[in-house]
């Protein structure tokens, strides 16, 4: 079965410094991949996404995403965090038919350090 | 990109009574759409697979009588909570698929009281 794991389930970083959050998922074949965030009360933006090719994959808000097969990975990077990023992230794998149902991990929720 | 609107945004409602939450693709047809719930401070969970013309399907562990959902056209897909108690409070989000990507719903906080 699909899943997804996020092992961090808060982290904090000081505003300016670099991010990354892990991610790891359990699927069969080649994996449809996103990461969502999320502010409090609210929906679901997406930040990105990568169903094929490069596997290193540009989103919005200066967020960046590398797939690694090898190691069933798709962490979240960016170089330089600003207060407006703290909310929660998630990582997410599409499954069913053409990656329609969505499972998501646990969620990490990034706090922003002055 | 496409437009997934979910109403009511928020509801409060009586301990016993029922909701109704709707689910509507604006801009493009969704044979298949998808509720699901967060708890507070939680992940979402996959509650049903809404299908056009047919029954629902329902995760595992979702009683599928007290989650009615009703997918009567290719942009509406509904979800009412029966009977609605306290437990049932959160916050419930429904997702669509364009040829290309999902798109979700802003969200519907419900309280009940």
């Amino acid at each position: 079965a699909q899943s997804v794991t996020q092992p961090d389930i808060h982290i904090t970083v000081s505003e300016g410094a670099s991010l990354e959050l892990r991610c790891n998922y359990s699927y069969g074949a080649t994996p449809y991949l996103f990461w969502y965030v999320q502010s409090p009360g609210q929906g679901l933006q997406l930040l990105l996404k990568y169903f094929s090719g490069d596997t290193l994959v540009q989103g919005i808000k200066g967020f960046e995403a590398e797939f690694k097969r090898s190691q069933s990975s798709f962490n979240l990077r960016k170089p330089s965090v600003h207060w407006s990023d703290a909310a929660e992230y998630f990582c997410a794998v599409g499954a069913g038919s053409s990656a329609s149902k969505i499972i998501f991990g646990s969620g990490t929720r990034l706090s922003i350090r002055p | 990109g496409a437009v997934v609107s979910q109403h009511p945004s928020w509801v409060i409602c009586k301990s016993g009574t029922s909701v109704k939450i709707e689910c509507r693709s604006l801009d493009f047809q969704a044979t298949t759409m998808f509720w699901y719930r967060q708890f507070p401070k939680q992940s979402l969970m996959l509650m049903a697979t809404s299908n056009e013309g047919s029954k629902a399907t329902y995760e595992q562990g979702v009683e599928k009588d007290k989650f009615l959902i009703n997918h009567a056209s290719l942009t509406l897909s509904t979800l009412t909570v029966t009977s609605a108690h306290p437990e049932d409070s959160s916050f419930y989000i429904c997702s669509a698929r364009d040829p290309s990507l999902a798109f979700f719903g802003q969200g519907t906080r419900l309280t009940v009281v």
